[in-house]
């Protein structure tokens, strides 16, 4: 059964920083590309990052661009999301999802966690 | 950025109704078009790739169609179950960018 387990979300200031973890299990981590997705309160789902099986190639969404750094140890099948300068717009809730795609990428997202929690607040 | 749009942004039916959710996208992105469903309090479900494709799993009354800009989910009898928001989502490029939600209510 695929997992997706994330953790490291709490309240911190504007301009604080925080790690953001996902541990997986229950399928071949090192195989496939991962994602953040997240949604702020109340709101609907903003894709983050991504990064590819290998981690050679990253991507961002263009408000986080400079600010958040995604990263994956496949030796801990554990995905990291890196957030630096937080701002309030950040508040929201951290999916992890896996991709769709095996041997090549797809873009969408068939497994997610349950979601942590990141508020960004004086 | 590719934009996606859906209409409406919230919808009343009953049980047993036909229901059809559109998502419009600025510009062609092929068949690169994804459905999702999200129950409050869980995280999103997958339930449509690639314009058309069930994911496993979800029941054969939920059906999608489109290419290039214009897609629909289809609910062909809504059951009490199908209350939740559905997110369209296009894999066409980064970066991957959501629809703003339909709220289905019963």
């Amino acid at each position: 059964e695929v997992q997706l387990v994330e953790s490291g979300g709490i309240a911190v200031p504007p301009g604080g920083s925080l790690r953001l973890s996902c541990a997986a299990s229950g399928f071949t981590f090192d195989d496939y590309t991962m994602h953040w997705v997240r949604q702020a309160p109340g709101k609907g789902l903003e894709w983050v990052s991504l990064i590819s099986w290998d981690g050679s190639n990253t991507y961002y969404t263009d408000s986080v661009k400079g600010r958040f750094t995604i990263s994956r140890d496949n030796s801990k099948n554990s995905l990291y999301l890196q957030m630096n300068s937080l701002r309030t717009e950040d508040t929201a809730l951290y999916y992890c999802a896996k991709d769709f795609g095996g041997s090549y990428s797809r873009f969408y997202f068939d497994y997610w966690g349950q979601g942590t929690l990141v508020t960004v607040s004086s | 950025d590719i934009q996606m749009t859906q209409s409406p942004s919230s919808l009343s039916a009953s049980v047993g109704d036909r229901v059809t959710i559109t998502c419009r996208a600025s510009q062609s992105i092929s068949s690169n078009l994804n459905w999702y469903q999200q129950k409050p309090g869980k995280a999103p479900n997958l339930l449509i790739y690639a314009a058309s494709s069930l994911q496993s799993g979800v029941p054969s009354r939920l059906s999608g169609s489109g290419s290039g800009t214009d897609f629909t989910l289809t609910i062909s009898s809504l059951q009490p179950e199908d209350f939740a928001t559905y997110y369209c989502q296009q894999s066409y490029g980064t970066p991957l960018t959501f629809g703003g939600g339909t709220k289905v209510e019963i």
